[in-house]
């Protein structure tokens, strides 16, 4: 069984300060992980994945998150935050060897940026 | 750049009536996922198609909810009758294949209000 946890249903940042969202896994198979991005009213948008390989990975919008396997963790992260970046942020987590497992998702962190 | 198509991008309906929603997937893409989004919350996966043929459902209310891809393209979901709960966004999904390592891309979503 796989599941996600987002810590922190709302963080808020002033803009050009570090943005950090939080995101713990259980997954009892080498997981795929994702982070989406969704505005209001809108779909979800990709950030970034890890499947394998480096286990720092870069998005877009300068989004980048770490995957550490000791810590069951896959934080993301921005070095200066922007009033573009408020939105609704997912992590999610999928079954390498599962095929056809669909993607499970966290309940989700409003960032809120500020002037 | 392709995209997920669905329609409408909003609902009104009364409760006891039926409602659908239509999602057209990127062309190629085999996998197709129904979501279900409850304000303030993360998605949850209602079915998912491999081509024409359903992969899991496990989570859709059968009793009411109903979902086909009759050509292994274009997807159709419905709720009848509809119930004040069933009030949230419904996002559509697709992937070129089953396995989730590439993501999902998805559509804008409908947003249904029940009343």
């Amino acid at each position: 069984a796989q599941s996600v946890t987002q810590l922190g249903s709302h963080v808020s940042v002033s803009e050009g300060a570090l943005v950090l969202l939080r995101c713990n896994y259980s997954s009892s198979v080498p997981p795929y992980l994702f982070w989406y991005v969704q505005y209001p009213n809108q779909g979800l948008q990709l950030l970034l994945k890890y499947t394998t390989g480096a286990t720092l990975v870069k998005g877009i919008n300068g989004f980048e998150a770490e995957f550490k396997k000791s810590e069951t963790s896959f934080h993301l992260t921005k070095p200066s935050a922007h009033m573009s970046d408020a939105a609704e942020y997912f992590c999610a987590v999928s079954g390498i060897y599962q095929a056809g497992t669909a993607l499970i998702f966290g309940k989700g962190t409003t960032l809120s940026v500020s002037s | 750049e392709a995209e997920v198509a669905q329609s409408p991008r909003y609902k009104i309906t009364e409760k006891s009536q039926a409602v659908a929603f239509w999602c057209d997937p990127i062309s190629g893409h085999a996998t197709l996922y129904w979501y279900r989004q409850i304000l303030g919350q993360g998605p949850e996966l209602l079915v998912q198609f491999q081509d024409e043929s359903v992969v899991d459902d496990s989570q859709l209310p059968k009793d009411r909810f109903s979902a086909e891809r009759l050509k292994g393209v274009d997807s159709t979901l419905k709720i009848q009758p509809a119930e004040l709960g069933d009030s949230a966004m419904y996002l559509c999904a697709s992937s070129l294949e089953r396995g989730s390592y590439r993501g999902y891309t998805f559509g804008s979503g409908t947003r249904l209000t029940v009343v």
